[in-house]
Protein backbone atom coordinates (compact mmCIF):
# COMPACT_ATOMS: atom_id res chain seq x y z
CA UNK A 1 0.00 0.00 0.00
CA UNK A 2 1.55 3.55 -0.89
CA UNK A 3 1.84 5.39 1.95
CA UNK A 4 -0.11 8.36 0.63
CA UNK A 5 -2.81 7.63 -1.93
CA UNK A 6 -4.98 9.87 -4.18
CA UNK A 7 -7.87 10.54 -6.53
CA UNK A 8 -6.00 9.09 -9.93
CA UNK A 9 -8.17 11.47 -11.63
CA UNK A 10 -8.36 13.41 -14.53
CA UNK A 11 -10.90 15.83 -13.63
CA UNK A 12 -12.63 17.65 -16.09
CA UNK A 13 -14.45 20.36 -14.95
CA UNK A 14 -16.24 23.72 -16.32
CA UNK A 15 -15.26 27.16 -15.30
CA UNK A 16 -16.53 27.99 -12.43
CA UNK A 17 -17.52 24.31 -11.06
CA UNK A 18 -16.40 23.36 -7.09
CA UNK A 19 -14.31 20.30 -7.50
CA UNK A 20 -12.61 18.13 -4.51
CA UNK A 21 -9.56 16.22 -4.01
CA UNK A 22 -9.23 13.40 -1.70
CA UNK A 23 -5.92 11.86 0.19
CA UNK A 24 -5.48 9.08 2.76
CA UNK A 25 -2.29 8.48 4.32
CA UNK A 26 -1.04 5.21 5.87
CA UNK A 27 1.78 6.36 8.84
CA UNK A 28 -0.19 7.24 11.73
CA UNK A 29 3.70 9.14 12.85
CA UNK A 30 2.80 11.60 9.61
CA UNK A 31 3.08 15.29 11.25
CA UNK A 32 2.66 17.71 9.04
CA UNK A 33 0.30 17.65 5.72
CA UNK A 34 0.59 20.17 2.60
CA UNK A 35 -1.05 20.59 -1.01
CA UNK A 36 1.18 21.09 -3.61
CA UNK A 37 0.35 22.76 -6.60
CA UNK A 38 2.76 21.54 -10.12
CA UNK A 39 2.33 23.01 -13.34
CA UNK A 40 3.39 20.54 -16.44
CA UNK A 41 7.29 20.01 -16.70
CA UNK A 42 7.58 22.31 -13.88
CA UNK A 43 8.63 21.66 -10.00
CA UNK A 44 5.74 21.20 -7.53
CA UNK A 45 4.92 24.56 -5.62
CA UNK A 46 3.42 24.59 -2.39
CA UNK A 47 -0.41 25.50 -2.44
CA UNK A 48 -0.74 25.46 1.15
CA UNK A 49 -0.47 23.41 4.15
CA UNK A 50 -3.57 22.14 6.33
CA UNK A 51 -4.26 22.07 9.82
CA UNK A 52 -6.30 20.00 11.91
CA UNK A 53 -8.99 22.78 12.31
CA UNK A 54 -9.11 23.69 8.51
CA UNK A 55 -8.00 26.19 6.79
CA UNK A 56 -9.04 28.42 4.14
CA UNK A 57 -7.04 30.38 1.38
CA UNK A 58 -9.60 32.47 -0.85
CA UNK A 59 -11.22 29.45 -3.09
CA UNK A 60 -9.00 26.86 -1.43
CA UNK A 61 -10.25 25.09 1.68
CA UNK A 62 -8.00 22.10 2.95
CA UNK A 63 -9.79 19.43 5.39
CA UNK A 64 -7.38 17.16 8.10
CA UNK A 65 -8.95 14.22 9.70
CA UNK A 66 -6.36 12.53 11.96
CA UNK A 67 -8.33 10.07 13.17
CA UNK A 68 -9.27 8.55 9.58
CA UNK A 69 -6.19 9.84 8.00
CA UNK A 70 -7.59 11.86 5.45
CA UNK A 71 -6.98 15.09 4.16
CA UNK A 72 -9.10 16.85 1.03
CA UNK A 73 -8.88 19.87 -0.72
CA UNK A 74 -11.84 22.11 -2.20
CA UNK A 75 -11.11 24.36 -5.17
CA UNK A 76 -14.60 26.91 -5.61
CA UNK A 77 -15.20 29.15 -8.67
CA UNK A 78 -12.43 27.17 -10.87
CA UNK A 79 -10.17 29.31 -12.77
CA UNK A 80 -8.36 28.14 -16.11
CA UNK A 81 -5.25 28.79 -14.09
CA UNK A 82 -6.10 26.44 -12.08
CA UNK A 83 -5.41 23.26 -13.94
CA UNK A 84 -2.54 21.57 -13.25
CA UNK A 85 -1.68 18.75 -10.66
CA UNK A 86 -2.46 18.77 -6.96
CA UNK A 87 0.04 16.77 -4.90
CA UNK A 88 -0.85 15.71 -1.42
CA UNK A 89 1.90 15.31 0.81
CA UNK A 90 2.69 14.09 4.55
CA UNK A 91 6.04 14.65 6.81
CA UNK A 92 6.81 11.98 8.54
CA UNK A 93 7.68 12.87 12.30
CA UNK A 94 11.36 12.15 13.32
CA UNK A 95 12.34 11.29 9.47
CA UNK A 96 14.52 14.11 9.06
CA UNK A 97 12.31 16.62 7.37
CA UNK A 98 11.16 13.98 4.48
CA UNK A 99 8.34 14.43 2.59
CA UNK A 100 6.20 11.49 1.18
CA UNK A 101 3.75 12.94 -2.26
CA UNK A 102 0.94 11.42 -3.26
CA UNK A 103 0.71 10.11 -7.22
CA UNK A 104 -1.35 13.56 -7.51
CA UNK A 105 -4.40 13.93 -9.41
CA UNK A 106 -4.35 16.13 -12.86
CA UNK A 107 -7.25 19.26 -12.96
CA UNK A 108 -8.29 20.59 -16.16
CA UNK A 109 -10.45 23.62 -16.08
CA UNK A 110 -12.71 24.09 -19.45
CA UNK A 111 -13.71 27.37 -20.69
CA UNK B 1 10.59 32.98 -0.82
CA UNK B 2 13.39 31.55 -0.75
CA UNK B 3 15.20 30.88 -4.45
CA UNK B 4 16.52 27.18 -5.29
CA UNK B 5 18.28 26.89 -8.65
CA UNK B 6 19.50 23.92 -10.71
CA UNK B 7 21.35 23.52 -13.80
CA UNK B 8 21.13 22.31 -16.17
CA UNK B 9 17.92 22.72 -16.30
CA UNK B 10 17.70 19.97 -19.23
CA UNK B 11 21.14 17.63 -20.63
CA UNK B 12 20.79 15.05 -23.61
CA UNK B 13 23.65 12.57 -22.89
CA UNK B 14 24.92 9.26 -24.54
CA UNK B 15 24.35 6.02 -22.83
CA UNK B 16 27.54 5.37 -20.51
CA UNK B 17 28.30 8.95 -19.63
CA UNK B 18 28.41 10.62 -16.38
CA UNK B 19 25.80 13.82 -15.63
CA UNK B 20 26.19 16.06 -12.93
CA UNK B 21 23.61 18.58 -11.37
CA UNK B 22 23.74 20.98 -9.35
CA UNK B 23 21.08 22.57 -6.47
CA UNK B 24 21.78 25.44 -5.17
CA UNK B 25 20.24 27.56 -2.40
CA UNK B 26 20.70 31.51 -4.10
CA UNK B 27 19.63 33.03 -0.66
CA UNK B 28 19.98 31.25 2.37
CA UNK B 29 22.58 28.41 3.81
CA UNK B 30 20.46 25.10 3.65
CA UNK B 31 22.18 22.23 5.91
CA UNK B 32 19.90 19.77 3.99
CA UNK B 33 19.16 19.10 0.58
CA UNK B 34 17.18 16.69 -0.79
CA UNK B 35 17.00 14.79 -4.71
CA UNK B 36 13.51 13.74 -6.33
CA UNK B 37 13.16 11.72 -8.79
CA UNK B 38 10.01 11.44 -11.52
CA UNK B 39 9.19 9.90 -14.01
CA UNK B 40 6.32 11.10 -16.39
CA UNK B 41 2.98 10.30 -15.01
CA UNK B 42 4.14 9.20 -11.55
CA UNK B 43 4.85 11.32 -8.43
CA UNK B 44 8.01 12.79 -6.72
CA UNK B 45 10.39 9.78 -5.33
CA UNK B 46 13.10 10.91 -2.86
CA UNK B 47 16.29 9.36 -4.06
CA UNK B 48 18.29 10.70 -1.38
CA UNK B 49 18.86 13.41 1.60
CA UNK B 50 21.94 15.54 1.37
CA UNK B 51 23.42 16.41 4.37
CA UNK B 52 26.04 19.28 4.59
CA UNK B 53 29.71 17.82 5.42
CA UNK B 54 28.51 14.39 5.53
CA UNK B 55 27.40 10.92 3.87
CA UNK B 56 24.04 11.28 1.88
CA UNK B 57 21.48 9.41 3.21
CA UNK B 58 19.86 7.35 1.03
CA UNK B 59 16.20 5.74 -0.04
CA UNK B 60 15.42 1.78 -0.13
CA UNK B 61 16.03 0.92 -3.72
CA UNK B 62 18.33 3.64 -4.91
CA UNK B 63 21.88 2.78 -5.46
CA UNK B 64 24.61 4.82 -3.82
CA UNK B 65 27.44 4.29 -6.41
CA UNK B 66 25.38 4.89 -9.34
CA UNK B 67 23.78 8.26 -8.27
CA UNK B 68 26.72 10.20 -6.08
CA UNK B 69 25.98 12.68 -4.05
CA UNK B 70 27.78 15.70 -2.62
CA UNK B 71 27.09 18.45 -0.52
CA UNK B 72 30.16 20.06 0.29
CA UNK B 73 28.60 23.23 1.26
CA UNK B 74 25.41 24.76 2.96
CA UNK B 75 24.77 26.70 -0.81
CA UNK B 76 25.65 23.55 -2.81
CA UNK B 77 24.75 19.84 -3.52
CA UNK B 78 25.85 17.93 -6.21
CA UNK B 79 24.28 14.74 -7.55
CA UNK B 80 25.96 12.56 -10.12
CA UNK B 81 24.51 10.02 -12.40
CA UNK B 82 27.11 7.85 -13.19
CA UNK B 83 27.51 5.41 -16.12
CA UNK B 84 23.59 6.80 -17.09
CA UNK B 85 21.59 4.27 -18.87
CA UNK B 86 18.01 5.21 -21.14
CA UNK B 87 16.29 3.88 -18.35
CA UNK B 88 17.91 6.89 -15.79
CA UNK B 89 16.00 9.55 -18.27
CA UNK B 90 13.65 11.38 -15.41
CA UNK B 91 12.99 14.98 -14.10
CA UNK B 92 15.37 15.27 -11.01
CA UNK B 93 14.64 17.73 -9.31
CA UNK B 94 16.03 18.90 -5.67
CA UNK B 95 15.03 20.73 -2.68
CA UNK B 96 16.51 22.72 0.64
CA UNK B 97 15.35 22.90 3.58
CA UNK B 98 14.75 26.35 5.29
CA UNK B 99 13.29 27.32 9.01
CA UNK B 100 10.45 29.53 8.60
CA UNK B 101 7.85 31.57 10.69
CA UNK B 102 5.37 28.62 10.19
CA UNK B 103 8.43 25.41 10.68
CA UNK B 104 10.83 23.41 8.08
CA UNK B 105 9.92 24.25 4.31
CA UNK B 106 11.58 22.60 1.62
CA UNK B 107 11.91 25.12 -1.42
CA UNK B 108 12.16 23.38 -4.77
CA UNK B 109 14.32 24.27 -7.89
CA UNK B 110 13.09 23.71 -10.90
CA UNK B 111 14.36 20.83 -11.64
CA UNK B 112 16.85 18.74 -14.73
CA UNK B 113 15.26 17.34 -17.60
CA UNK B 114 17.55 14.37 -18.67
CA UNK B 115 17.52 12.39 -21.51
CA UNK B 116 19.92 9.26 -21.84
CA UNK B 117 19.88 8.48 -25.51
Amino acid sequence: RKEVEQDPGPFNVPEGATVAFNCTYSNSASQSFFWYRQDCRKEPKLLMSVYSSGNEDGRFTAQLNRASQYISLLIRDSKLSDSATYLCVVNIYNQGGKLIFGQGTELSVKP
Amino acid sequence: GAVVSQHPSRVICKSGTSVKIECRSLDFQATTMFWYRQFPKQSLMLMATSNEGSKATYEQGVEKDKFLINHASLTLSTLTVTSAHPEDSSFYICSARRGTSGGWRQFFGPGTRLTVL
